[in-house]
């Protein structure tokens, strides 16, 4: 595709349910980020992937919260126990490897849980 | 850890030129990016810098100074649809492009 595509793009749910949140990146792009941001704030570092590895998930607030990335391409971010401060707009980012500092993000995902 | 410090908000007028000032604290430095982001819009990538100096590209300039963990955006002949926030964020410790966002800076422009 053309760019990050990110699915949904808005989520409502309520307070304990289950989540998944889908990341597909550029094609081509080995590398692939979770970020999310809450309202007035600058993006929050959630995990990276290098391939189907997670190269770092030290950004993951908690263990109700795991991404996947099983073929090295789509990912997918769960969310399990949905608590009403995980409610954020979820970015999905992925990047080349030898292209420093660019992220190419996708439009997110927005999660409000009620 | 890391942190940046950035202006919350700047306003400017149409034509004029701006300058978006960032601090950072952090450990490890590989390079510092500016990304831009409208209003529900993706952030996208503007500049990065891994080494001291000025890089420029269009209307936009980016500048570094590692010495004082210091760099700025500069906007030149602004326009109405730079109206936006934008974002240094610090490739630090962690490898990859992993990155660290300040909290944004709130351009307005106005006519």
């Amino acid at each position: 595709g053309a760019g990050v595509s990110q699915t949904p793009s808005n989520k409502v749910t309520e307070k304990g349910k289950y989540v998944e949140l889908r990341c597909d990146p550029i094609s081509g792009h080995t590398a692939l980020y979770w970020y999310r941001q809450s309202l007035g704030q600058g993006p929050e570092f959630l995990i990276y992937f290098q391939g189907t590895g997670a190269a770092d998930d030290s950004g993951l607030p908690n263990d109700r919260f795991f991404a996947v990335r099983p073929e090295g391409s789509v990912s997918t971010l769960k969310i399990q126990r949905t608590e009403r401060g995980d409610s954020a707009v979820y970015l999905c980012a992925s990047s080349l490897g030898g292209a420093a500092g660019e992220l190419f993000f996708g439009e997110g995902s927005r999660l409000t849980v009620l | 850890g890391q942190s940046l410090e950035q202006p919350s908000e700047v306003t400017a007028v149409e034509g004029a030129i701006v300058q978006i000032n960032c601090t950072y604290q952090t450990s490890g430095f590989y390079g510092l990016s500016w990304y831009q982001q409208h209003d529900g819009g993706a952030p996208t990538f503007l500049s990065y810098n891994a080494l001291d100096g000025l890089e420029e590209t269009g209307r936009f300039s980016s500048f570094l100074s590692r010495s004082d963990s210091y760099g700025y955006l500069l906007l030149q002949e602004l326009q109405m649809k730079d109206s936006a926030s934008y974002f240094c964020a610090v490739r630090g410790e962690g490898g990859g492009n992993k990155l660290t966002f300040g909290t944004g800076t709130q351009l307005k422009v106005e006519l």
